[in-house]
């Protein structure tokens, strides 16, 4: 089955602990991003990549990193999370920018 | 920049009632147009799409139609069920430069059908 999966769903933490949410697609996609959905705020990008090794800023990339050293996974990295991250994040894949996007179930962080 | 405007929710409608959701856009050039359902719990999904003007996407009864002149991508269904109950996302894809696209996503509008 064609999906897009990410670990953890849930995760309560506490401000400045390293953390990494990983995403993993099953479908050779090139293109993968990561979003945070706010109440009010919609979905806003992060950071998206398009292809392995290749990575760039989205709308709201302060406080986030990544890397894509394998085509099938892009892990996001808080290393000093902040309560102002506290959301709920999604995975997405597409076989390219232009096309239809793939999304995750979510991951909903909460850091105290 | 590119933006997507699309109506404030909560929308409310009973069984069988008809249903109109507005978006309309701000983009240079010739974007796609998405619509995505967020059903409770769960990632966005695509629900239609059309790539260039005049284009009608549809599927689960769901019909919008790409109106450059208006630049308007309007979701349509014309009787609907307690199961279409979710969040709908009107985006937009358009070139941004060095070989690639921008995303840009709608804040959401959150329908709930009651029986």
């Amino acid at each position: 089955e064609a999906q897009v999966t990410q670990n953890p769903r849930y995760l309560i933490t506490v401000t400045g602990k390293k953390l990494t949410v990983t995403c993993s697609q099953n479908m050779n996609h090139e293109y993968m991003s990561w979003y945070r959905q706010d109440p009010g705020l919609g979905l806003r990008q992060i950071y998206y990549s398009m292809n392995v090794e290749v990575t760039d800023k989205g709308d709201v990339p302060e406080g986030y990193k990544v890397s894509r050293k394998e085509k099938r996974n892009f892990p996001l990295i808080l290393e000093s999370p902040s309560p102002n991250q506290t959301s709920l994040y999604f995975c997405a894949s597409s076989r390219g920018d232009w096309y239809e996007q793939y999304f995750g179930p979510g991951t909903r962080l909460t850091v105290t | 920049g590119d933006s997507v405007t699309q109506m404030e929710g909560p929308v409310t409608l009973s069984e069988e009632a008809f249903l109109t959701i507005n978006c309309t856009y701000t983009a240079t050039g010739y974007p796609s147009l998405f619509w995505y359902v967020q059903y409770p719990g769960e990632g966005l999904q695509l629900l239609l799409k059309a790539t260039k003007a005049d284009d009608k996407g549809s599927n689960k009864g769901f019909e919008a139609t790409y109106r450059k002149e208006t630049t308007s991508f309007h979701l349509e269904k014309g009787s609907v069920q307690v199961s279409d109950s979710a969040v709908y996302f009107c985006a937009l894809s358009s070139y941004s430069g060095a070989g690639s696209y921008q995303l840009t996503f709608g804040k959401g509008t959150k329908l709930s059908v009651i029986p």
